[in-house]
């Protein structure tokens, strides 16, 4: 079964730190992986999407990585601020179905 | 400004009622979904409609009827819903369906059944 796990399931850090989040997936075959950000009360909106032969990409003081041999991918945040406060979405596609999202990651950035 | 409007934000029904949630999308697409998002959940897709047709519909009870007049609009038809049916009901569109295409969402309607 096609799966998106994401971790941790919650986090809080200080302002100005830094903090990566993990999505592992079991999604074969494998199209593409993005990250959405989703703030509290709105819709997720895109940060990155990677294909397969894409190892990083970055939007900002956003930096996703991709390994599509262990299926693994990351999204470090870089001198995180208030408001990275938000729901962390992983998202992966196969080709032949609909997008299977993660349950996200709540990151909570404190002053 | 998502480039794509649900309305109403907010809504709060009674199980017998009818009510009707609005997407309207102004960024030219083909594609358009409504998701259901729960509580520590992941979304759930429901329905994709394409060029005005229904491509999808991911065994959704038929209290929730999707209707979509034209490739702009996105309506979902409730008609007595369950206190397990209040969630947020997010639509999307991209340009053309498949999921090799980026979606844009817009803020969801936060739907209360009493």
């Amino acid at each position: 079964k096609n799966q998106v796990e994401q971790s941790p399931q919650s986090l809080i850090i200080l302002e100005g730190k830094n903090c990566t989040l993990q999505c592992n997936y079991t999604v074969s075959p494998f199209s593409n992986l993005r990250w959405y950000k989703q703030d509290t009360g709105r819709g997720p909106v895109s940060l990155t999407i990677m294909t397969f032969s894409e190892n990083t990409k970055s939007n900002g003081r956003y930096t996703a990585t991709l390994d599509a041999d262990t299926k693994q991918s990351s999204l470090h945040i870089t001198a995180s601020q208030l408001s990275d406060s938000a729901s962390y979405i992983c998202v992966v596609s196969d080709p032949r179905t609909a997008l299977i999202f993660g349950k996200g990651t709540t990151l909570s950035v404190s002053s | 400004e998502t480039g794509v409007t649900q309305t109403p934000r907010h809504l709060v029904m009674g199980m017998t009622n009818k009510k009707s949630l609005k997407c309207e999308q102004h960024l030219g697409h083909n594609a358009m979904y409504w998701y259901k998002q729960s509580a520590k959940k992941p979304l759930e897709l429901m329905f994709v409609y394409s060029l005005e047709e229904r491509v999808e519909n991911n065994s959704v009870p038929s209290r929730f009827s999707p209707e979509c007049p034209n490739s702009s609009h996105l309506f979902l038809h409730l008609h007595t819903l369950q206190p397990e049916d209040s969630a947020l009901y997010l639509c999307a569109s991209s340009l053309n369906a498949g999921s090799n295409q980026p979606q844009h969402f817009g803020d969801g309607t936060r739907l209360s059944i009493l």
